[in-house]
């Protein structure tokens, strides 16, 4: 039951694009389609952002959007805003379990 | 609304024990699945355990195996973690999540706000 690997951190400005990778195995991310993302600011709860690899709740942006090829899944955060700067954490089904990657901070310059 | 309200946190000595609850609002409660999710200061989200609608199907973290308990009261709209022989590494702001379906997924459409179990002597 390992964490799924993100970067630990990624930048852009804004307006700029930028992708934050999460990588597992064919256990958890290449095995089910239940990849999902999550937003989280300092002292708040998280936010779904992305769940089923590509579907987006309502009431968010499509500036946000998912994808997934074999055991890594991907978030792409397009016309990047001020409001995005957050850390980003994918999970995915693994079986009955559940698994997180270890978070990205997004930092928008 | 729907509303997840965390309770039962506190300052706990290592080996002791401590019940955490959740009151959901807003939804149907028994027709979905929930989950207990941890946040250790300063650090990532983890998984801790789920429990599918009629608690039929229950799943927790390896690191919390044999230690924790999930169980829900659907009439009491309630979830729970029974966490027994607590560790220092057990220290987090645990989080009560819902899931949008039934059971299995591990997916979390809305959260709580979380409460603080610390364990130290």
């Amino acid at each position: 039951q390992s964490a799924l690997t993100q970067p630990p951190s990624a930048s852009g400005s804004p307006g700029q694009s930028v992708t934050i990778s999460c990588t597992g195995t064919s256990s958890d991310v290449g095995g089910y389609n239940y990849v999902s993302w999550y937003q989280q600011h300092p002292g708040k709860a998280p936010k779904l952002m992305i769940y089923e690899v590509s579907k987006r709740p309502s009431g968010v942006p499509d500036r946000f959007s998912g994808s997934k090829s074999g055991n890594t899944a991907s978030l792409t955060v397009s016309g990047l805003q001020a409001e995005d700067e957050a850390d980003y954490y994918c999970s995915s089904y693994a079986g009955s379990l559940g698994v997180f990657g270890g978070g990205t901070k997004l930092t928008v310059l | 609304e729907v509303q997840l309200v965390e309770s039962g946190g506190g300052l706990v000595q290592p080996g002791r024990s401590l019940r955490l609850s959740c009151a959901a609002s807003g939804f149907t409660f028994d027709d979905y699945a929930m989950h207990w999710v941890r946040q250790a200061p300063g650090k990532g989200l983890e998984w801790v355990s789920g429990i599918s609608w009629n608690s039929g199907s229950i799943g927790y973290a390896d690191s919390v195996k044999g230690r924790f308990t999930i169980s829900r009261d659907n009439a009491k709209n309630s979830l729970y973690l029974q966490m027994n022989s607590l560790r220092a590494e057990d220290t987090a702001l645990y989080y009560c999540a819902k899931s949008p379906f039934s059971g299995g997924s591990c997916l979390f459409d809305y959260w709580g706000q979380g409460t603080l179990v610390t364990v130290s002597s």
